[in-house]
């Protein structure tokens, strides 16, 4: 069964304090993982792609990094307007043009100004 | 810009009855979904749908389950009889090439009580 963890649960910082949140993951042949983000009462909203190991993406103060076991968000120079929470999911497993995606628990994220 | 709509945003229902949820993904998106996420928990797959049938379902979406596109633009999950448990919030989605690129839009959700 595919595993998505996400760590911290929440984290709260001062405006401009960067940080990194982590999601680590087990599957069996990880096809992409995605990073979305989920405003209070809202749907996730997408934000990154990322397919292979050492591959990067970078959105404003945003920027997405994998490994082979896990993927971190960096922030750099957060803004109030930044608090939210951050979703990691996979695909993987068998092909097919619309798999399924495996949602982490999520990071809370809050930024004080 | 292109959004998914979902009504109603929120259906308070008894225990056993039936429930229509519907959404009216972007126009030019071929790929449908449906996720839930239970207060405080993950966001969960329930169902995918192309080309008028279903492409994959989980072990959520039993046979209490349904989904239709009746027409060019609504698409609907349907719960025959509601259990306590379906309480959550029921999210839609739509894609233009599938799962491939992640990049899903959702709508911002059908809150669905079950009394």
């Amino acid at each position: 069964e595919d595993q998505v963890t996400q760590s911290p649960e929440a984290l709260r910082l001062q405006e401009g304090e960067s940080s990194s949140l982590n999601c680590s993951y087990t599957v069996s042949g990880l096809r992409g993982l995605f990073w979305y983000r989920q405003d209070p009462g809202k749907g996730p909203e997408f934000l990154f792609t990322l397919y292979s190991a050492g591959e990067e993406k970078e959105k404003e103060r945003l920027k997405a990094t994998l490994t082979k076991k896990e993927s971190f968000l960096h922030i750099t120079a957060p803004k109030p307007e930044d608090s939210a929470t951050y979703l990691c999911a996979v695909q993987a497993g068998a092909s097919g043009s619309a798999r399924q995606l495996t949602f982490g628990s999520g990071t809370q994220l809050t930024v004080l100004p | 810009e292109p959004e998914v709509t979902q009504t109603p945003s929120h259906q308070v229902t008894q225990m056993g009855q039936e429930v229509i949820l519907r959404c009216v993904p972007i126009s030019n998106h071929l790929y449908f979904y449906w996720y839930r996420q239970i207060l405080g928990q993950k966001v969960e797959f329930l169902v995918s749908f192309y080309n008028n049938e279903i492409s994959e379902k989980s072990e959520i979406f039993d046979d209490q389950f349904s989904v239709e596109r009746p027409d060019g633009s609504n698409f609907t999950l349907k719960i025959r009889s509601t259990k306590l448990e379906d309480s959550a919030m029921y999210f839609c989605a739509s894609s233009k090439s599938g799962t491939g690129t992640g990049e899903l839009f959702f709508g911002e959700g059908s809150r669905l009580t079950v009394l």
